[in-house]
């Protein structure tokens, strides 16, 4: 079972500032994915990040507003860009347990708060 | 585009209480259906279900998966507050690895 460590835990940010969240797996794995939970709401996939290539992003998220590093097999950042008040979430990175089942492990996740 | 639906959204029930939560599913390409139980920031897994009809089971948590129905259901018996909780169902998406998760059910169970 991998062991993923996600900072900041949480943060309270200013509108109009950027937010960067990093996601270190302790196991090199090909794909990682960044989910967002808004209040109330259940998980929506961001993009999926895959190391040496562009993230590939789901409808209605761009990578203006949420660029992602992936610079090896073990690590991986999202950046919330200009955020506004309709960005306070939670947001997660996860990775496969197991491909074959699609079993998801995730981190302990990043709540922030836009005032 | 799959699709991933839970019911009831919510439910407060007492302690003692047995409860039946839902999910159905239209994907293609089924492979495996999967719960989570998520209470504070990060969900954890619960049950991972690809066959019909076999029920999985851990303590007072169950769950079963009907292929022809497109459904799964998770009961929890003797339900205590420390279940409070939102469950989410969840299917992984076989050619891109991602996965679809539905709204969830907040159980919120009183003493």
């Amino acid at each position: 079972s991998a062991v993923i460590s996600q900072k900041p835990s949480r943060d309270i940010c200013q509108r109009g500032t950027s937010l960067t969240i990093q996601c270190q797996v302790d196991s090199q794995v090909t794909m990682m994915f960044w989910y967002r939970q808004q209040p109330g709401q259940s998980l929506t996939l961001i993009a999926t990040a895959n190391q040496g290539s562009e993230a590939t992003y789901e409808s209605g998220f761009v990578i203006d507003k949420f660029p992602i590093s992936r610079p090896n097999l073990t690590f991986s950042t999202l950046t919330v860009s200009n955020m506004s008040p309709e960005d306070s979430s939670i947001y997660l990175c996860s990775v496969h347990r197991d491909m074959g089942t699609g079993e998801l492990f995730f981190g302990e996740g990043s709540r922030l708060t836009v005032l | 585009e799959d699709k991933v639906v839970q019911s009831p959204l919510s439910l407060v029930v007492h302690e003692g209480d047995t409860v039946t939560l839902n999910c159905s599913y239209e994907v293609t390409n089924f492979r495996s259906l999967l719960w989570y139980k998520q209470e504070k920031k990060a969900p954890t897994f619960l049950f991972m279900l690809t066959s019909s009809g076999i029920e999985k089971k851990s303590g007072r948590l169950s769950s079963i998966l009907d292929k022809k129905e497109l459904s799964s259901i998770l009961n929890i018996t003797a339900t205590q507050t420390g279940d409070s909780a939102i469950y989410l169902c969840a299917v992984p998406n076989t050619n891109a690895g991602k996965s679809t998760f539905g709204d969830g059910t907040t159980l919120t169970v009183k003493p």
